[in-house]
């Protein structure tokens, strides 16, 4: 199986504050990656797919880059809505794995 | 608007048996590969299994964890995909989510997530 490593597991961030969250794959996934974001209590919203495509209706302060096995989450200034879990997906191969999340918190 | 509904979500006991639905609308799901995904409380999220279309002859993938006593299947003449799962463990205890797979063979990745109905597996 492909593991999904993200970094960091948690992190604390201010409003406006540009943020970076990494995933890192056990082996080449080519571009075939997904971010989510999870509120609590709610399911997971798609963000970006195909590694740095946006989902339609997602605002343009997210963006996602990397190929390969090395990936990156922007958020290029956090708001309040921001705060959440967020959670990478390689869809390469069988079975799809997630990373283990990384938690945005206000600061 | 397109939207999930799951349903069919409750306790059971170790052991026991349950069926999970999924009500699709708002978009041609016989097009689709649809996906199961969990998450036990607390915990992130799991990958369970997809459910292929007719072009790609209604065949299945599932987790090492699930494969052999869940089983995925659809009724496009409903819009629907189902999920039975059987030899229920403490472990599947966990909100079960359907998704859509956007893209020729699902090759956009997972976007429409439904809002997850509850099993719990308890004595």
């Amino acid at each position: 199986d492909i593991q999904m490593t993200q970094s960091p597991s948690s992190l604390s961030a201010s409003v406006g504050d540009r943020v970076t969250i990494t995933c890192r794959a056990s082996q080449g996934i080519s571009n075939s990656l997904t971010w989510f974001q999870q509120k609590p209590g709610k399911a997971p919203e798609s963000l970006i797919y195909a590694a740095s495509s946006l989902q339609s209706g997602v605002p343009s302060k997210f963006s996602g880059s990397g190929s390969g096995t090395d990936f990156t989450l922007t958020i290029s200034s956090l708001q309040p809505e921001d705060f959440a879990t967020y959670y990478c997906q390689q869809y390469y191969m069988y079975p799809l794995t997630f990373g283990g999340g990384t938690k945005v918190e206000i600061k | 608007e397109v939207q999930l509904v799951e349903s069919g979500g409750g306790l059971v006991q170790p052991g026991g048996s349950l069926r999970l639905s999924c009500a699709a609308s708002g978009f041609t799901f016989s097009d689709h590969y649809m996906d199961w995904v969990r998450q036990a409380p607390g915990k992130g999220l799991e990958w369970v299994g997809r459910g292929r279309d007719k072009a790609n002859g209604y065949t299945t993938e599932y987790a090492a964890s699930v494969k052999g006593r869940f089983t995925i299947s659809r009724d496009d003449s409903k819009n629907s995909l189902y999920l039975q799962m059987n030899s229920l463990e403490i472990e599947d205890t966990a909100v079960y989510y359907c998704v859509r797979a956007s893209g020729r063979r699902g090759s956009y990745g997972l976007d429409v997530w439904g809002k997850g109905t509850t099993v719990t597996v308890s004595s």
